[in-house]
């Protein structure tokens, strides 16, 4: 069974502080994604990471994928307020025969203070 | 509109009622997935579809069914509503393995 997990689960930054979120998962996979959510909103998709050692970086977040180590990490540098949010990685679990759905950390709730 | 849309936003329902939430997608995106996003579990998993008429179970699947028979709907029915069923749902559809896949704007089921 595939399983992700996310630390911390709670953070609370001020703004200007660079920070980063871990997430570790426990089966081979080459397939990581994260997503940002607003609260009473949907998923948006952040980042897409096919591969052992890609790097995406999208203005202040950067992430990261090590498929050795089963370890991605998101990066935030210079936190602004409008960073405020929850967080959440996910893993394919791609079994061979297609896309089976993704597995979610519990998610990151991001809280960046003035 | 173009996109993934879900429907009805709001519902509340009894206990034992049967009830559907629908999603259509615009994008002729193969693969399809419901989840469900409770407090402390982040979202898991319901049914997912990786083609019309081609549905598999997810990690939680007691109490769902799903169909479809067009590519751009994916219906999740549950057939006799449970309180423990009270969630926010997401639909999701991906247009392949290596993609992102793209999430409705959720439907929040009370079962009361």
């Amino acid at each position: 069974e595939l399983k992700v997990e996310q630390n911390p689960l709670f953070l609370s930054m001020q703004e200007g502080k660079n920070y980063t979120i871990y997430c570790n998962y426990s089966t081979t996979s080459d397939r990581l994604y994260w997503y940002r959510q607003d609260p009473g909103k949907s998923l948006e998709s952040l980042f897409v990471l096919l591969s052992n050692g890609a790097v995406k970086q999208e203005g202040r977040l950067m992430a990261s994928l090590d498929t050795k180590a089963r370890l991605s990490t998101l990066h935030i540098t210079a936190a602004v307020h409008d960073l405020s949010a929850t967080y959440f990685c996910a893993v394919d679990m791609y079994s061979g025969g297609g896309a089976d759905g993704l597995t979610f950390g519990k998610g990151t709730h991001l809280i960046i203070q003035p | 509109d173009a996109g993934i849309t879900q429907s009805p936003r709001y519902k509340i329902t009894e206990t034992g009622r049967q009830v559907t939430l629908m999603c259509h997608q615009t994008w002729s995106h193969s693969y399809m997935f419901w989840y469900r996003q409770d407090l402390g579990h982040g979202l898991r998993l319901i049914y997912y579809s990786a083609a019309a008429d081609i549905t598999d179970k997810g990690e939680v699947p007691d109490g769902y069914v799903v169909s479809r028979s067009k590519t751009e709907n994916f219906p999740l029915t549950l057939e006799s509503a449970t309180r423990s069923q009270t969630s926010v749902y997401f639909c999701a559809s991906s247009e392949s393995i290596w993609q992102e896949a793209f999430f409705g704007q959720g439907t929040r089921l009370t079962v009361v």
